[in-house]
């Protein structure tokens, strides 16, 4: 079975500081993984997938393949990070579905 | 870009009766659409997949007797919770899978469903 994995429920760091909130999952083949964000009293959006290699608003995800790992960082944390933050894998034997961690809260203090 | 809405944003019935929800895709059409659970402070828990023109598809654990959906439309599915009880009380939220794109997912703002 497929499983996402976020160990910390909350990430409390101060703005300008590094944040890297941990994402790890179990899958026997090749994945797709997600980073969603869900904003105070806003609906979850993607804000990045592993084959984009690309930085939103900052952030970036390297996929480890070894590790199992989908982690997501930002160099200088600002306020407006200040969210939930959902890891998400989609797999073969799941087809379209999105298999959600458990979330990592961020608060961003000034 | 790819909007997905609900209705009603929240809802307060009575033990018993029965509530639906609607998703819709207000800009574009979606053949799959998901409907998702979460409770306070949790992650969502995917309950069934939609599909336009067959029947929904349920995760293991979900009563689909109890959760009945309806994907009539290329624009609309509904999810209704027969016979509510307190326990149903959750944050109901739909995704429609985008227009163009095969991965990504819309959300939609969620529903929130208080069974009293």
């Amino acid at each position: 079975a497929q499983r996402v994995t976020q160990p910390e429920k909350l990430l409390s760091v101060f703005k300008g500081a590094p944040v890297e909130l941990k994402c790890n999952y179990s899958y026997s083949g090749s994945p797709e993984l997600f980073w969603y964000v869900q904003y105070s009293r806003q609906r979850l959006q993607l804000l990045l997938r592993h084959i984009s290699r690309e930085s939103i608003k900052g952030f970036t995800a390297d996929l480890n393949k070894g590790e199992t790992s989908f982690h997501l960082k930002k160099p200088f944390a600002q306020e407006e990070d200040s969210a939930m933050y959902y890891c998400a894998l989609r797999g073969g034997a799941a087809g379209n579905k999105l298999t959600f961690g458990g979330g990592t809260r961020v608060l961003v203090k000034p | 870009g790819a909007v997905v809405s609900q209705h009603p944003s929240w809802v307060i019935c009575k033990s018993g009766t029965s509530v639906k929800i609607e998703c819709r895709s207000l800009d574009f059409q979606a053949t799959t659409m998901f409907w998702y659970r979460q409770f306070p402070k949790q992650s969502l828990m995917l309950m069934a997949t939609s599909n336009e023109g067959s029947k929904a598809t349920y995760e293991q654990g979900v009563e689909k007797d109890k959760f009945l959906i309806n994907h009539a439309s290329l624009t609309l599915s509904t999810l209704t919770v027969t016979s509510a009880h307190p326990e149903d009380s959750s944050f109901y939220i739909c995704s429609a899978r985008g227009p163009r794109s095969s991965y990504e997912q819309y959300f939609g703002p969620g529903t929130r469903l208080t069974v009293t």
